[in-house]
């Protein structure tokens, strides 16, 4: 299966600024995946990042306030914009090849 | 709206116990089903994949089973260990227009003690 290098694995962020999370794939994808979990709650997801198109955001996420990039089959960005501390909170990727496989994820604290 | 849940949300257990993870689902017309674990803070790691026209898989202390008529999964861990300790996340597939997407279950928090 697919080795995905997620990074940072934590930052403290202070609020109204940005933070872009990177993952990068040992191999071509054709779709990633972004998923948050808040304290105490299981994984939600956020957009799936297909390369050389425009993400496509789940109900309750928007474009403005988490951008991604997809540059190549191998790459993707997530940022999470204007933070407040009720985006503190678990950020993972993840690809789709024998089962899915999941980045080390994200630890976002927003003070 | 799909949902997954899984019993118990915790559970502590003495080092050598046989223990069995429990996740229940809504919808039978699951493509594959996978479970995960979740250290603290941490990313998941795939433990077992199950796909539609299977009944079980086993990796290692691991048994996972599969039953889509009564909307059931079960992980059984055996032999358990203070290193198993983590949150154990089953989820399912469901097929798409845009491909298959994953619904997670609440979590089992295990902690196996010394």
């Amino acid at each position: 299966s697919a080795v995905i290098s997620q990074k940072p694995s934590r930052d403290i962020c202070q609020r109204g600024t940005s933070l872009t999370i990177q993952c990068q794939v040992d191999s071509q994808v054709t779709m990633m995946f972004w998923y948050r979990q808040q304290p105490g709650q299981s994984l939600t997801l956020i957009a799936t990042a297909n390369q050389g198109s425009e993400a496509t955001y789940e109900s309750g996420f928007v474009i403005d306030k988490f951008p991604i990039s997809r540059p190549n089959l191998t790459f993707s960005t997530l940022t999470v914009s204007n933070m407040s501390p009720e985006d503190s909170s678990i950020y993972l990727c993840s690809v789709y090849g024998a089962g899915y496989t999941f980045g080390s994820g994200t630890r976002l604290t927003v003070v | 709206k799909q949902e997954v849940t899984q019993i118990p949300a915790a559970l502590s257990v003495p080092e050598g116990e046989n223990l069995v993870l429990n996740c229940s689902f809504t919808d039978s017309a699951i493509y594959n089903l996978q479970w995960f674990r979740q250290d603290p803070g941490k990313g998941l790691t795939s433990l077992l994949l199950i796909q539609s026209s299977q009944r079980e898989q086993t990796s290692g202390r691991l048994n996972a089973s599969l039953d889509k008529s009564s909307g059931r999964s079960t992980l059984y861990i055996a032999a358990s260990q203070p290193g198993d300790s983590a949150t154990y996340l089953c989820a399912h597939y469901i097929l798409t227009g845009g491909g298959n997407k994953l619904t997670f279950g609440t979590g089992t928090q295990l902690k196996v003690e010394l």
